[in-house]
Parts: structure tokens; sequence; C-alpha cells
């Protein structure tokens, strides 16, 4: 099991806009709309941001977006602001017969 | 509100089974509508999914570690429980359990996570 590629970091100014890439295979990201997308702020456990490539959760902030083309989804974060400071992971549904959920490696959201 | 919260030793020998308890409150294990899932974070690293057990008791574990884990519910308890055997040194993490909505293909609700160390 490979786990999905993701940039170690990314950093935007407060205010501006900043996008995380995640690249998988046609087995995962490019074969389900079940990616999702976590916030991790140190010490603490995930929160789940993005789900089914686009959806958010009950209470995430409409400035979370998400998106996917064809191996790739992306993870938008608009209107940057110091709370957004965080790692952040995908994930993909792999399928039952292969490898279940693999997450990315993770990257690190460093507000300027 | 679901809460979920792990148990379990801190420090486990090398070789030896790791075991750990999720206790689920404000929810049912019995319930059609979710997975319940084991995910561990090495210190300083990422995320790595373990593996998830449906309320029939099916279960699905990651590929890499299935020649090792275990996972089983207690409806009576509203609890359900990993076990991983054989550990060493690179089993060192922090473990969450996560409730995983199978309508959304992902987890909603986590525990805070414990550690456990593999040293002898």
């Amino acid at each position: 099991q490979s786990a999905l590629t993701q940039p170690p970091s990314a950093s935007g100014s407060a205010g501006q806009s900043v996008t995380i890439s995640c690249t998988g295979t046609s087995s995962d990201v490019g074969g389900y709309n079940y990616v999702s997308w976590y916030q991790q702020h140190p010490g603490k456990a995930p929160k789940l941001m993005i789900y089914d490539v686009s959806k958010r959760p009950s209470g995430v902030p409409d400035r979370f977006s998400g998106s996917k083309s064809g191996n790739t989804a992306s993870l938008t974060v608009s209107g940057l602001q110091a709370e957004d400071e965080a790692d952040y992971y995908c994930s993909s549904y792999a399928g039952s017969n292969n490898f279940g959920v693999t997450f990315g490696g993770g990257t690190k959201l460093t507000v300027l | 509100q679901v809460q979920l919260q792990e148990s379990g030793p801190g420090l486990v020998k090398p070789s030896q089974t790791l075991s750990l308890t999720c206790t689920v409150s404000g929810g049912s294990i019995s319930s059609a509508d979710y997975y319940w899932s084991w995910i561990r974070q090495p210190p300083g690293k990422g995320l790595e999914w373990i593996g998830y057990i449906y309320y029939t008791g099916s279960t699905y574990y990651n590929p890499s570690l299935k020649s090792r884990v275990s996972m089983s519910l207690d409806t009576s308890k509203n609890q359900f429980s990993l076990k991983l055997s054989s550990v060493t040194v690179a089993d060192t993490a922090v473990y969450y359990c996560a409730r995983d909505v199978v309508a959304m293909t992902s987890c909603d609700s986590w525990g805070q996570g414990t550690l456990v160390t593999v040293s002898s």
C-alpha cells in the first residue's frame, strides 16, 4: 500500500488562498469519489474538513473546498486565517479488495 | 454527540501483543451506519490506517499489517478493540480510534489518541 503524495509544506499570507494537492492512482483517488481531507493541530486528533471529494461536514467554514481531477485531489483554503495553520492529510478509499483506506503523507500549512 | 476514548497500556515490550480498547458513548457500535476504525501516527509522522470493523463483525485490515492485526466488538460494553501482535519499535505511535461513517467514507469522530511505546 503506497501512501498518497502530498507536498510536505505549503504557505500563504493571511487573507490569501492556498491549494494543497494529493496525488494517487487509478486504484484510489482516480477510481473513487471518496477523497477526504483532515486538519490536525499539534497534539490534537484529526478533524474531518472535506469528504466525498468536495462535501463539507456541518460546521466547517466554506473557506475550505475540495476538488479532483484524474488521480489528483486538491484542497483549497481561501481567506487564510491564523487558525488554519495546521497539518492537512488527504485520504482515499482504495476498495475493500485492495487496501481499504490510504492516507497522504501530510502537508504542513503555514499562515504567514 | 458521540465520544470515543482509547484505553490500554502505554508501554509494550518488543515481540509482545499491543491491546487497546475504544469505548464509545453517545452512540451505538451496533449501528449499520458506521465502521469502527483504528488509525495510528508515529511520533512526528503521518497517519496510517490500521483497519476497521463493522457491526456484523466483518473486518478490513491494512495489508501491510494484516498478518498481525485483529479487531473485535463488545456490544454489551459498547466497545471495540485492537490487537497487534509481535510488536517492534516501529509500532510506537499514537493510536486513534475513530468512527467511519459509511455514507461519508470518512472518519467524522475521533478519540483523543493514546501513545503506545514499544520498548524493553
